[in-house]
């Protein structure tokens, strides 16, 4: 049963356009949401997160946005850059209600072409 | 430098030969965790534990086994590895849950 799923193996992109990457969860335990970048050869780095107390988060060119209602996140990129191009991974996890998992989805290829 | 360090980073064995992943953090975290990843599967998580001598199991963790006798290390160890076993491996390390996960740059095995 996949809790957080990512539905777009692969996004293309234009330099400079906005990149949209998508993140949709079923378990409404979840309060706490991250996205991570990975590049090949290298683990995963963190990007942003965001608690379910806000519904935006937002840091330099990246910002998430968390719909509850809806249990959807997503992470915005703007304006998309080359070294943006790297595999995207959302997390969720539950820490108010104690659940000490951090649950992954299936990740997103985002390619930004120049 | 703040890093979680594993090692190492590739391993070839055989099945059955039990192996030892290390991780290490220098970031008095008290969270650690081991995560799978696969193919179409993303990150699974395979044990994780909360501080030292608290270890508890992730969603799968059928043929691992962890140890956290001190806080900063967090080995990963297989005591009969097997193919199916073959993935890359990251360990990760957070001030707590609900912050952020710091990872390793991962192992790669490969069981034949």
């Amino acid at each position: 049963d996949q809790q957080v799923k990512q539905n777009s193996p692969s996004l293309s992109v234009q330099e400079g356009r906005i990149s949209i990457l998508n993140c949709d969860y079923t378990n409404s335990m979840f309060d706490y949401f991250l996205w991570y970048k990975k590049y090949p050869a290298e683990g995963p780095t963190f990007l942003i997160s965001i608690s379910s107390i806000k519904d935006k988060n937002e840091d330099g060119r990246f910002t998430v946005f968390l719909n509850k209602s809806a249990k959807h996140l997503s992470l915005h990129i703007v304006p998309s850059q080359p070294g943006d191009s790297a595999v995207y991974f959302c997390a969720a996890s539950a820490p108010t209600s104690g659940t000490y998992k951090y649950i992954f989805g299936t990740g997103t290829r985002l390619k930004v072409l120049a | 430098e703040a890093q979680v360090t594993q090692n190492p980073r590739y391993l070839i064995t055989v099945t059955g030969k039990k192996l030892t992943v290390t991780c290490s953090q220098n970031m008095n975290h008290e969270y650690m965790s081991w995560y799978r990843q696969d193919p179409g599967l993303g990150l699974r998580q395979i044990y994780y534990s909360m501080n030292v001598e608290v270890t508890d199991k992730g969603d799968v963790p059928e043929g691992y086994k962890v140890s956290r006798k001190e806080k900063r290390n967090f080995p990963l160890i297989l005591e009969s590895p097997s193919p199916n076993q073959t993935s890359l491996y990251f360990c990760a390390s957070s001030f707590l849950v609900g912050s952020p996960l710091h990872f390793g740059n991962g192992t790669r095995l490969t069981v034949t």
